[in-house]
């Protein structure tokens, strides 16, 4: 089975702090993916990521940055949390040559 | 603007019926559809795709069927459970890309024991 392991279930955080949010995959998937899902807005692709060091904007990219070193290791970084980034941060995964992503259990972020 | 849309919020069935969750796109150039299970506090699961090629896709009780002349899709559970009860996402990707999927916002469907 594919595992895809988000760091942290539930992260409190203070408005400025500089928050990173990581997902390791352990099936060797080329892509991973970064959403975050909001109540009435859906899935929202923030970075995708097709090889190590490679990196794309999704649809919302405002306010974060993206790294990936290893091929199995992609991490979301918030510079400075705002209240809006209140959300669930989804990471997904998926093979270079099949569009089926797996997906984390998410990552509740809740920044005061 | 929203590529794909499910335009029903929420669908209630009893145990035992058929539930059907509809899912609509815009973009031609789609050619692969995927549904998604997603229950409260968890990531997505994977759940059955369906490739532009075929208009039809079974996997025990789940059946998608694709109507590209209409840009419709929809997802068949028979019989319903209560175990269904959970957000249905909707996604689609087009070929050639970086496998990205666009999502509808979901369809909470709710079994009635």
């Amino acid at each position: 089975d594919v595992k895809v392991t988000q760091s942290s279930r539930y992260l409190v955080k203070r408005t400025g702090e500089k928050v990173f949010l990581e997902c390791v995959q352990d099936m060797d998937h080329e892509n991973m993916f970064w959403y975050r899902q909001d109540p009435g807005l859906g899935l929202r692709l923030i970075y995708f990521s097709y090889d190590v060091k490679m990196k794309e904007k999704g649809d919302i990219p405002e306010g974060y940055s993206v790294s990936r070193e290893k091929k199995e290791r992609f991490s979301l970084i918030l510079e400075s949390a705002s209240t809006n980034q209140t959300s669930m941060y989804l990471c997904a995964s998926s093979s270079g040559d099949r569009y089926i992503q797996y997906f984390g259990a998410g990552t509740r972020l809740s920044v005061l | 603007d929203q590529q794909v849309k499910q335009n029903s919020p929420s669908l209630s069935v009893q145990e035992g019926r058929i539930s059907i969750l509809n899912c609509d796109y815009t973009n031609s150039m789609f050619d692969y559809f995927l549904w998604y299970k997603k229950y409260p506090a968890e990531g997505p699961t994977f759940l059955i795709s369906i490739s532009s090629i075929k208009d039809k896709n079974e996997d025990g009780r789940f059946t998608v069927f694709l109507n590209k002349s209409a840009k419709h899709l929809s997802l068949h559970i028979v019989p319903s459970q209560p175990g269904d009860s959970a957000v249905y996402l909707c996604a689609a990707s087009t070929q050639g890309g970086s496998e990205k999927l666009v999502f509808g916002k979901g369809t909470k469907l709710t079994v009635n024991p």
